[in-house]
């Protein structure tokens, strides 16, 4: 079974800090997806980033860097900085590899909070 | 280029009611899906399409149905609304891996 967790329901920081939210995930699965999604306040669901399970590398776009150990099935994402753009629920999924492998498994989200 | 579109942003039904939800994305994707998201929940998927004309069910489906006639579009029914399908409802299209999602339906049934 399929399963991805993240353990930190809500997170609270004052702007400029730094801020990771944990995501571990199960699958049996050799290769497979991973990514963040971030849901502002508005509502819609917007993509940050996709790892393929046979690429280690971390990654790191401006101010967000993601973490990824298959060791330890984890896959974090940090913000550096952080700034109240940033309040947002943040979703990580698991998906197998393949098109027609069906849909994304989502974590339950972790409300991150940035106050000024 | 819109991407994925939904209709209508808000509805209100009456318990007993039906209703179609319509998905739309102008990026000649393959794969579409229709979610739920419900407090404390993420999103759990309904049903999901590989291809114009085909359909499957997905960790959900109880109580909904979808129609995929066109490559752009996937529809959702609900026939006969109950309460417990009160959630906001997000569609999705994908290529292949990374799934891009509309703005969502907020639907309340009374």
């Amino acid at each position: 079974a399929q399963k991805v967790t993240q353990a930190q329901t809500e997170i609270s920081v004052v702007e400029k800090e730094d801020v990771t939210l944990d995501c571990v995930y199960e699958t049996r699965d050799t290769t497979y997806y991973l990514f963040w999604y971030k849901q502002p306040p508005s509502g819609e669901l917007v993509f940050l980033i996709r790892r393929n399970s046979f690429d280690e590398q971390n990654e790191i776009s401006g101010r967000y860097s993601w973490n990824f150990q298959k060791s330890t099935s984890s896959f974090n994402f940090t913000i550096t900085a952080s700034q109240v753009v940033d309040s947002a629920v943040y979703f990580c999924a698991l998906k197998r590899y393949g098109g027609s492998q069906g849909n994304l498994i989502f974590g339950k989200g972790t409300k991150l909070s940035v106050k000024p | 280029n819109a991407g994925v579109t939904q209709t209508p942003k808000f509805r209100v039904l009456k318990t007993g009611q039906s209703m179609t939800l319509l998905c739309a994305q102008d990026m000649n994707h393959e794969y579409m899906y229709w979610y739920r998201q419900d407090p404390g929940m993420g999103l759990r998927l309904i049903h999901y399409s590989v291809g114009e004309g085909t359909t499957a069910k997905g960790e959900v489906p109880d109580g909904y149905n979808v129609s995929r006639l066109k490559k752009q579009n996937f529809l959702l029914g609900l026939e006969s609304a109950a309460p417990s399908q009160t959630s906001v409802y997000f569609c999705a299209s994908s290529p292949s891996g990374t799934q891009y999602f509309g703005p969502g339906t907020r639907l309340t049934v009374l």
